[in-house]
């Protein structure tokens, strides 16, 4: 089964640590993308790639961090500098210019 | 720059009613649209694209979408509820910046909630 999955599906955070959000796909995607989901404000984009060894900031990306050293990966740190780190995160990956498919989703928390 | 305005967080229809969720957008190039649905704690699901093809879009779970260029906007109706439809719906809009590079600027949201 082609798919994007995402884990885990919880991830607690203790102040002032990093942690790691996994992103993989199967699909053969050139593209993939890390969004940030907040209650009423929609998705904002954190991180994309084009290209493996490459990537771009999206809107908010202060205290984020990225990685693609395959095309099937796209794993998000989250830093201890993003001092409101609770949402929803969203990987999603594309064929360029093409739809974008979305992971199941991780749930940060932060204890 | 590109935006979404989906008008109204929260729409609440009967069972069997007709289903309207209204989107704008603003784009200075000729955009690709899309209707996206989430259910709780899920991801998104593609619903329906439009790319300058036919106007009238046909999507999953008998949903469609009208492109009219002159008012700018791209609502999502159904003609006839379902409890199952119930879930938050987002209006997206792409564009290519340059090259490859095509970027997804998402509307906020709408909340449908379908009453027994």
């Amino acid at each position: 089964d082609g798919g994007i999955t995402q884990s885990p599906k919880y991830l607690f955070r203790k102040e002032g640590q990093n942690v790691t959000l996994s992103c993989e796909q199967n699909l053969n995607h050139d593209a993939m993308y890390w969004y940030r989901q907040d209650p009423g404000q929609g998705l904002r984009l954190i991180y994309y790639s084009q290209i493996v060894n490459d990537f771009q900031k999206g809107d908010i990306a202060e205290g984020y961090s990225v990685s693609r050293e395959k095309k099937e990966s796209f794993p998000l740190t989250v830093t201890s500098a993003q001092k409101n780190p609770t949402a929803f995160y969203l990987c999603a990956s594309s064929t360029s210019g093409e739809t974008q498919y979305f992971g199941p989703g991780t749930r940060l928390l932060v204890l | 720059a590109q935006s979404v305005t989906q008008l109204g967080s929260h729409v609440s229809v009967s069972e069997g009613a007709l289903v309207l969720l209204r989107c704008n957008y603003s784009s200075s190039v000729p955009p690709y649209l899309f209707w996206y649905v989430q259910y709780p704690n899920q991801g998104l699901q593609l619903l329906l694209k439009y790319t300058s093809a036919a106007t009238l879009v046909k999507g999953i779970n008998g949903f469609e979408a009208e492109f009219k260029k002159s008012e700018t906007s791209f609502h999502l109706t159904k003609p006839s509820a379902h409890m199952s439809d119930a879930a938050e719906y987002f209006c997206a809009v792409s564009s290519n910046s340059g090259g490859s590079n095509y970027k997804l600027t998402f509307g906020k949201g709408t909340l449908l909630t379908v009453n027994p």
